[in-house]
């Protein structure tokens, strides 16, 4: 079975840092991009970052630009998302989901910065 | 960035009647290879958004064919052909033609 889980949400202050993991099964990782997408409490999905098959090119959304940063383990089928600095907006459910189109998502780690 | 608009933004609907949804996107969302990346996604309550449309027209694997996905160039629907009670949830278009990849603001569905 195709399935995505993500991990290392919690509860951090402003400034502070979190690492999110997503463990990926059922199907070559490194053969396909991966995403991370966030969705604020009661708002629509929102694009935060992508990287492709090998790890070599990734790109982000201007918001957290900077500030996180995208990588995977292709030999642990892990994708994560190190995130530095974060502020009260980035409180939201992270999503990990598979390829340009989003075909597959995980059940979410909810993050929220908050003092 | 590609703003995808849809309308409405809520729908409230009866049992067994069709339902459909907007969706326009403020650029063209063809690519260079002649494709269009446009996606429709179902996220129940509760739930992570599901995929149930891609490139437009195509059904994901396991999708009812009462959900039917059209459109071209920056005007697209989605239609469900008669609603059931397990369809209830909020619909997001996406496209991934452009980057970053936006999606649309929601759709509420809901039984009257």
């Amino acid at each position: 079975e195709v399935q995505l889980v993500e991990s290392g949400g919690g509860l951090v202050q402003p400034g502070g840092t979190l690492r999110l993991s997503c463990a990926a099964s059922g199907f070559t990782f490194s053969s396909y991009w991966m995403n991370w997408v966030r969705q604020a409490p009661g708002k629509g999905p929102v694009w935060v970052s992508v990287i492709n098959g090998d790890g070599s090119t990734a790109s982000y959304a201007d918001s957290v630009k900077g500030r996180f940063t995208i990588s995977r383990d292709n030999a642990k089928n892990t994708l994560y998302l190190q995130m530095n600095s974060l502020r009260a907006e980035d409180t939201a459910v992270y999503y990990c989901a598979r390829d340009h189109a989003s075909d597959i998502w995980g059940q979410g780690t909810m993050v929220t910065v908050s003092s | 960035d590609v703003v995808m608009t849809q309308s409405p933004l809520s729908l409230p609907v009866t049992l067994g009647q069709p339902a459909s949804i907007s969706c326009r996107s403020s650029q063209s969302l063809v690519y260079s290879d002649g494709n269009i990346y446009l996606n429709w996604f179902q996220q129940r309550p509760g739930q992570s958004p599901r995929r149930l449309i891609y490139k437009v027209s195509n059904r994901d694997s396991g999708v009812p064919d009462r959900f039917s996905g059209s459109g071209s160039g920056t005007d697209f629907t989605l239609k469900i052909s008669r609603v059931e009670a397990e369809d209830v949830g909020v619909y997001y278009c996406m496209q991934n033609t452009h980057w970053p990849r936006t999606f649309g603001q929601g759709t509420k569905v809901e039984i009257k």
